[in-house]
């Protein structure tokens, strides 16, 4: 079945860092694929998104690309705050026809910022 | 408006006791969606509502009840749960259950299973 491979945490990084974090997916269709992020004790946020092969998604500085020949979604940051300190996954659901909120997750990358 | 609410936040319970979750959106979407999530776990799909209806029912023991009473409402009622059911329990909601639009999640309640 489709499932999702995220890059083991915790990672530790300072203020001002360069941020990556690794996703790789295995589906047999055309899956959308997403980042959420949940802070401590919250429920899960969307971060951003991408449908369809070489799609970029961006939001507050992250961006992540949808690599089909890599089946990649690799999230970036260029320069991290304390304020991103939280657990980031990477998501996929069944491309077309399927529901994007029917999610397969990966097991969670935990991001801590120091000052 | 891009909220799903949940209530309660926390919830403490006994295994012979009879509880309900509550969900709430008023976005007017057609799909509802609840979540399990384990500590340091991903969270993982229990029940899918489309329209209404119990689309999905991912293998989930019957001491979990989920209840669709309108298309703004989702319920789960829980009954003699046990303290491994112990968990963050989500909920999602999507504009529609056949398109591509994003979910989005409430804050979760935190269930205790004593």
């Amino acid at each position: 079945g489709d499932s999702v491979t995220q890059m083991e945490g915790p990672v530790t990084l300072s203020e001002e860092a360069f941020l990556t974090i690794n996703c790789t997916y295995t589906a047999t269709g055309y899956p959308s694929l997403f980042w959420y992020v949940q802070y401590p004790g919250e429920g899960l946020q969307l971060l951003l998104k991408a449908t369809k092969a070489d799609d970029k998604g961006s939001n507050k500085g992250f961006e992540a690309t949808y690599r089909k020949e890599t089946t990649s979604f690799h999230l970036e940051k260029g320069s991290v705050q304390v304020s991103d300190s939280a657990v980031y996954f990477c998501a996929l659901s069944e491309g077309y026809g399927g529901s994007q909120g029917n999610l397969i997750f990966g097991k969670g990358t935990k991001l801590s910022v120091k000052p | 408006d891009t909220e799903v609410t949940q209530t309660p936040k926390h919830l403490v319970m006994g295994m012979t006791n009879k509880k309900s979750l509550k969900c709430e959106q008023h976005m007017g979407h057609r799909a509802m969606y609840w979540y399990k999530q384990k500590a340091k776990k991903p969270p993982e799909l229990m029940f899918v509502y489309s329209y209404e209806k119990l689309s999905i029912n991912e293998s989930v023991p019957s001491r979990f009840s989920p209840e669709c009473p309108n298309s703004s409402l989702l319920n789960l009622h829980l009954h003699a749960l046990q303290p491994e059911d112990s968990a963050l329990y989500l909920c999602a909601s999507s504009q529609d259950p056949e398109g591509s639009t994003e979910a989005f999640f409430g804050q979760g309640t935190r269930l205790t299973v004593v």
